[in-house]
């Protein structure tokens, strides 16, 4: 098992652009969440996901921000209109249906110029 | 709210030294309590979790509801044990993890 898969490792977008962050859970998860850790944080939850549904979205920000995990290919958490302050690194995480593990993948590093 | 805090940024230690990371929570109900490391380079990755009451790697933590505390300890410390450490929470009920701010493990020879 291949583990999480992010992609890509690292992102650089103008601010104003679109970014689009990819996570494949590992094979037979079907539940994922996405962190947020900004510089010299903690790692913040943002949404948790099962296919085709959005569990819970308390931590994602009201706007620009959205994310799906359709009934086939990855989840994608998309950010529209970057800007400076989104700069960070956005963890996906997965786990099989009825665990409390929570399986990371190596992130995604987003830099807004 | 829910609150995870870890007080050291970084803990310096010798080889051989015990080692303890602080842990503190605030949660009204019944939390869970989980350990994650971070070693260089590599992911983040579970560590322990206090429903297990196992000793991972010589590391061991109890979780004291009246003290709100769930501390890492490990009484000899090895040069392989310098990471990132991360003290998290979850609600019962809930899949969301609360991250506390993390302690840099720093083992010298």
């Amino acid at each position: 098992n291949a583990g999480v898969m992010q992609n890509p490792r690292h992102l650089v977008r103008r601010r104003g652009q679109e970014a689009r962050l990819r996570c494949s859970p590992m094979k037979g998860h079907s539940h994922v969440y996405w962190y947020r850790q900004l510089p010299e944080e903690g790692l913040k939850f943002m949404v948790y996901l099962q296919k085709e549904n959005i569990i819970d979205e308390s931590g994602m920000p009201k706007e620009r921000f959205s994310a799906e995990f359709p009934k086939e290919g990855p989840s994608i958490l998309r950010i529209q209109q970057v800007v400076r302050g989104d700069s960070a690194a956005y963890f996906c995480a997965s786990s099989p249906p009825a665990t409390d593990t929570q399986y990371f993948g190596p992130g995604t590093r987003l830099t807004v110029l | 709210a829910q609150r995870v805090t870890q007080p050291e940024k970084l803990l310096s230690v010798f080889k051989g030294a015990p080692v303890e990371l602080k842990c503190n929570y605030s949660y009204s109900g019944s939390p869970e309590l989980f350990w994650y490391v971070q070693y260089s380079r590599q992911r983040l990755q579970l560590l322990l979790r206090h429903i297990s009451r196992e000793s991972i790697k010589g590391f061991t933590a109890d979780l004291n509801k009246g003290e709100t505390s769930f501390h890492l300890k490990k009484p000899f410390a090895q040069e392989e044990d310098s990471a990132m450490y991360y003290c998290a929470l979850k609600d019962t009920g809930f899949q969301k993890l609360v991250f506390g701010t993390g302690t840099r493990l720093l083992v010298s020879p």
